[in-house]
């Protein structure tokens, strides 16, 4: 199983859609988790954190269920801007300093 | 405000070739480091990381090797390309209060032909 997994995608959405992207992760010592925006050949930027009680930035809202070991990303009211590749990221925690990518999910949001 | 500079940019080099990668962050002291490669298609892989001068943590055997000669700057190295180092190369930072990596650096596209 890999640490952190994520379904490539793409997501095709029209502009205005709603759209869920979730990310499983293995070790259920991690610590931290995030998700980054990735836009072609690009370096990846952080997007936002990912708290237990959950946390919304505008019209992005980030889950973590550390029961199921899972956390997810909503993206309300999609915009043609939000076109890119999201990786779910997991800090290990337990003394080390690694954080571990996801493959990313693609998202295409069409006119 | 807190830079991180790579070069070169794109790099095009034969198999056996030898590699460096210079990677320099200014606006911040003693942080953490890391190099990843993302492969085409693939996600990032980290490669190494490093929580001081001349400290280095290495994730992944093969036949790169990395250097923290100076608090600021990390250098990536190979002494003989494989066709398989082609990729994507990003540097990244991570101020030690705190937890994100905040910073990666433009990265440098590396084709091994």
């Amino acid at each position: 199983r890999k640490e952190v997994e994520q379904d490539p995608g793409p997501f095709n959405v029209p502009e205005g859609a709603t759209v869920a992207f979730n990310c499983t992760y293995s070790n259920s010592a991690s610590q931290s988790f995030f998700w980054y925006r990735q836009d072609c050949r690009k370096e990846p930027k952080l997007l936002m954190s990912v708290y237990s009680s959950g946390n919304e930035d505008g019209r992005f809202t980030a889950q973590l269920n550390r029961a199921s070991q899972y956390i997810s990303l909503l993206i309300r009211d999609s915009k043609l801007s939000d076109s890119a590749t999201y990786l779910c990221v997991v800090f290990g925690g337990m003394g080390t300093y690694k954080y571990i990518f996801g493959t990313g999910t693609r998202l295409k949001v069409l006119a | 405000s807190q830079t991180i500079h790579q070069w070169p940019a794109t790099l095009v080099q034969p198999v056996g070739s030898p590699l460096s990668l210079e990677c320099t962050v200014e606006g911040t002291s003693n942080p953490n480091l890391y190099w990843y490669r993302q492969a085409a298609g693939r996600g990032l892989q980290l490669l190494f990381y490093s929580v001081g001068i001349g400290q280095i943590s290495s994730e992944v055997p093969q036949n790169l090797s990395a250097s923290r000669p100076q608090d600021r700057q990390f250098i990536l190295s190979s002494k003989k390309l494989l066709l398989s180092d082609s990729g994507f190369y990003l540097c990244a930072w991570k101020g030690t209060s705190g937890v994100t990596i905040e910073f990666f650096g433009p990265g440098t596209r590396l084709t091994v032909l």
